[in-house]
């Protein structure tokens, strides 16, 4: 089955923890993506990848850094986490940039105290 | 950097009623997609709109992309509880990446 996995699905740690989001895509996706999402303000891109070693920032990359080591997957890792990243977390592919439709993980909530 | 606006934030209506959300660029886009969220699921991807003046049906749902491709439309012909969720607009210039809406929350009242 095509799907976007991500893990964990819920998450409680503290501030300073070091910790990773996994996400993993196996429809061959050129294109991967992180959104987090808030009350009110909508899904926000953290950072994106078009390609094997090609990472770029998004709207809100303060915090947060990524890897594209291979196609499939693209962790998101937070390494001293703090509340203000309290949040909703997505993965997300797509089979190009921009212009094709982006497939969902199921999500990651994330709290830290 | 690009923003679209989306609106209403929130709307509530009696089953059977018609709902429509809205977002709207200063810019021109290359496409606009929309996508449907339930409650406690994530995004899942409706439709893309690409050409100018466009209108795409899903079976009670109708997509319109403006002929300035500065605005587009979903809107939902006599609404069932299965439609309740979070409609968003994602959209792009170019080949930035896409923009999303903050989203329309739709309940149904039965």
């Amino acid at each position: 089955e095509a799907q976007v996995t991500q893990n964990p699905r819920y998450l409680i740690t503290v501030t300073g923890k070091k910790l990773t989001v996994t996400c993993s895509q196996n429809m061959n996706h050129e294109y991967m993506s992180w959104y987090r999402q808030d009350p009110g303000l909508g899904l926000r891109q953290i950072y994106y990848s078009m390609n094997v070693e090609v990472t770029d920032k998004g709207d809100v990359p303060e915090g947060y850094k990524v890897s594209r080591k291979e196609k499939r997957n693209f962790p998101l890792i937070l390494e001293s986490p703090s509340p203000n990243q309290t949040s909703l977390y997505f993965c997300a592919s797509s089979l190009w940039h921009s212009n094709s439709p982006l497939h969902f993980g199921n999500g990651t909530r994330l709290t830290v105290t | 950097g690009q923003q679209v606006m989306q609106i209403p934030q929130y709307q509530h209506v009696q089953e059977g009623e018609d709902f429509t959300t809205y977002c709207n660029s200063s810019t021109t886009l290359s496409n606009i997609q929309w996508y449907k969220q339930r409650p406690g699921g994530h995004p899942v991807f409706l439709i893309q709109l690409v050409k100018s003046g466009e209108v795409k049906k899903q079976k009670r749902l109708t997509f319109q992309f403006g002929e300035a491709k500065k605005n587009s439309s979903l809107h939902i012909t006599a609404t069932q509880t299965t439609d309740v969720g979070t409609y968003f607009c994602a959209a792009n210039s170019g080949n930035t990446p896409l923009v999303f809406g903050k989203g329309t929350r739709l309940s149904v009242i039965a």
